[in-house]
């Protein structure tokens, strides 16, 4: 089975901005989530997300927002981008909803300047 | 709240000695989960081993293996004759059944193995 897949693998954006990411799960996979780390901060749950419902969400600010579509693959849209955006955002996967491992993906690395 | 601890911020072992990751974990949680991802420099998580709350079996995989023990809340982590290869940023990782069982991750390890 073909691995998590993000898009893009590398982007560049400017304060103020906004930045969709792409995530496609392991065929069969419906749950998938996303995490952020960050040199200062560590890796960070961001939401996860479960037959299109958002089922858990970590404390960061509304301008992250996510969702997932009806083939299993999710979106994360971070607006209005801030320098301490910048970070590898990763993207996990699992078939059943709270039970099993999550496979993470190879990362977005999100630079803001 | 749930909490992961890795003491060792980063060790150097020569290739072939063996090493030690330590993780130290709370919870309030009877039921739960930990796991060991290994980061390599391409920034890829890689899945390594998931153990529940209620299996305190240790583990032997090849050169891996794992001592989990629930009176010390810990879940350490053996690489047996290092190589090079496994120089990498170790993670250890909770999920608490009551949490969503979204991972809670600690700090992360930095191991150098030089030939």
């Amino acid at each position: 089975k073909a691995g998590v897949t993000q898009t893009p693998r590398y982007l560049i954006k400017t304060r103020g901005q906004q930045v969709t990411l792409s995530c496609s799960p392991i065929s069969g996979h419906r749950s998938v989530s996303w995490y952020q780390q960050t040199p200062g901060q560590g890796l960070q749950f961001l939401f996860e997300y479960f037959s299109e419902t958002q089922r858990n969400k970590g404390n960061f600010p509304g301008r992250f927002s996510g969702r997932q579509f009806s083939n299993s693959r999710s979106e994360m849209n971070v607006s209005t981008l801030e320098l301490g955006d910048s970070a590898l955002y990763l993207c996990a996967s699992r078939n059943r909803e709270y039970t099993d491992t999550q496979y993470f993906g190879p990362g977005t690395r999100l630079t803001v300047l | 709240a749930q909490k992961v601890t890795q003491a060792q911020t980063e060790i150097s072992v020569v290739e072939k000695e063996d090493v030690t990751l330590d993780c130290v974990y709370e919870t309030r949680d009877t039921t739960y989960y930990l796991f060991w991802y290994k980061q390599p420099p391409s920034g890829e998580l890689v899945f390594l081993i998931r153990r529940n709350s209620f299996d305190e079996q240790n583990e032997i995989s090849g050169r891996y293996s794992w001592n989990f023990q629930k009176s010390t809340s810990s879940f350490n982590f053996t690489i047996t004759a290092s190589q090079v290869v496994d120089s990498a940023v170790y993670f250890c990782a909770l999920s608490e059944n009551n949490a969503g069982n979204m991972l809670t991750f600690g700090g992360g390890t930095r191991l150098m193995v030089k030939p």
